[in-house]
């Protein structure tokens, strides 16, 4: 079955990069989009960026300067790289597919020093 | 970007109670292949969202047939009917028909 899991560190410096793994099973990244979700503590959810099947990505305007989404198709897994974190970017960070019908279990960073 | 305006942001509903959620569109979800791709979430406390329904009315494998969804072009409504004590959360509403993806900003069910 279709499964998703996010994975990365929980703690980032300010300043510093953060970078998230997003692991697919049960189907392929070249027939299929990944969303990056991210939810701050006690708020709604914030699409972040998508990698399309064909590779080309969308992102969020407000976050366009700072995130890069990547892949691997043979260990179908997406990356997210984000720099320049500030103590807003606290949030649980969430991969899905294209459609939004499935959803990892999401990872929470922090960022602190 | 489409905009999702869900209603109301909180309900309060004893078991057995039925209920209602209104997610309204900023323009029409009609996809050019015929298709609505309006679908419906619950997030439960420490957990991420789980898909209840998709295409505004099909219910997801697994979920019970408490939930039922509804609308067309830019009016949509998820009912519950009878809630349960497993059925509070947050739930929302998101639409993949125009990129990007985007969220109503949820409807909080607590149970009286």
């Amino acid at each position: 079955q279709v499964q998703l899991k996010e994975s990365g560190p929980g703690l980032v410096q300010p300043s510093e990069t953060l970078s998230l793994t997003c692991t697919v099973s049960g189907f392929s990244l070249t027939s299929y989009g990944v969303n990056w979700v991210r939810q701050p503590p006690g708020k709604g959810l914030e699409w972040m960026g998508t990698i399309w099947n064909d590779g080309s990505t969308d992102y969020n305007s407000a976050l366009k300067s700072r995130l890069s989404i990547s892949r691997d198709t043979s260990k179908s897994q997406v990356f997210l790289k984000m720099n320049s974190l500030q103590t807003e970017d606290t949030a649980i960070y969430l991969c899905a597919d294209s459609g939004g019908g499935y959803w990892g279990q999401g990872v929470m960073v922090t960022v602190s020093s | 970007d489409v905009v999702l305006t869900q209603t109301p942001p909180t309900l309060s509903a004893t078991i057995g109670q039925s209920v209602s959620i209104s997610c309204r569109s900023s323009q029409s979800l009609l996809d050019s292949d015929g298709d609505t791709y309006l679908n419906w979430l619950l997030q439960r406390p420490g957990q991420s969202p789980q898909l209840l329904i998709y295409s505004v009315s099909n219910l997801e494998s697994g979920v019970p047939n408490r939930f039922s969804g509804s609308g067309s072009e830019t009016d949509f409504t998820l009912k519950i009917s009878g809630v349960e004590a497993e059925d509070l959360g947050v739930y929302y509403c998101m639409q993949a028909t125009h990129a990007p993806l985007t969220f109503g900003s949820g409807t909080k069910l607590e149970i009286k």
